[in-house]
């Protein structure tokens, strides 16, 4: 079945450093890949998507390049605050196995210290 | 920007009681969907309901869990007699299109404490 498979944290980084969390996937099909961000106390908010291969999914300085050779999706950020500290999910959408579901990775806990 | 609101936002249940939880979709959605998030662990997909009536349900959802729209604009999960292991976080999540090309928007989550 499908699976994601994410880079285990925590990670803790000083500010205005540069981020990386690794994620790579497998499914049947083509699937359409998601990173979700849950802020302390909040909800699941969807951060950026990339529905084809070599698709770039970009929001708030974050991106993400959907690799179909490598079967990864990293998450990626030049510079990060410490408002981005929350957890981050990535998922992964798979229409060829009939369903709409977001199959998730075990989410990366991101602390950014001033 | 619309939003998919749950209720409440925390609840604790005595084991072996009925919970209702509950959730507003964003209004034009059609695709609505139950997830839930163990403390520390992965967010699982629960269900997925479509015109009505389920359209996929995962080994979690057994016999215990029912889902209904009753009235056009709730969406609710009801766990029949709550088990410790029921305590998580539930996600409500409603999408317009199928979730994979638009992504889903979810609910800010309601915490369930079985005890």
């Amino acid at each position: 079945g499908d699976s994601v498979t994410q880079m285990e944290g925590p990670v803790t980084l000083s500010e205005e450093a540069f981020l990386t969390i690794n994620c790579t996937y497998t499914a049947t099909g083509y699937p359409s890949l998601f990173w979700y961000v849950q802020y302390p106390g909040e909800g699941l908010q969807l951060l950026l998507k990339a529905t084809k291969a070599d698709d770039k999914g970009s929001n708030k300085g974050f991106e993400a390049t959907y690799r179909k050779e490598t079967t990864s999706f990293h998450l990626e950020k030049g510079s990060v605050q410490v408002s981005d500290s929350a957890v981050y999910f990535c998922a992964l959408s798979d229409p060829d196995f009939g369903n709409e579901k977001l199959t998730f990775g075990t989410g990366t806990r991101l602390t950014i210290i001033p | 920007e619309p939003e998919v609101t749950q209720t409440p936002s925390h609840q604790v249940t005595q084991m072996g009681q009925e919970v209702i939880l509950r959730c507003v979709p964003i209004s034009n959605h059609l695709y609505f969907y139950w997830y839930r998030q163990i403390l520390g662990q992965k967010v699982e997909f629960l269900v997925s309901f479509y015109n009505n009536e389920i359209s996929e349900k995962s080994e979690i959802f057994d016999d215990q869990f029912s889902v209904e729209r009753p009235d056009g604009s709730n969406f609710t999960l009801k766990i029949r007699s709550t088990k410790l292991e029921d305590s998580a976080m539930y996600f409500c999540a409603s999408s317009f299109q199928t979730g994979f090309n638009y992504g889903y928007t979810f609910g800010s989550g309601t915490r369930l404490t079985v005890v």
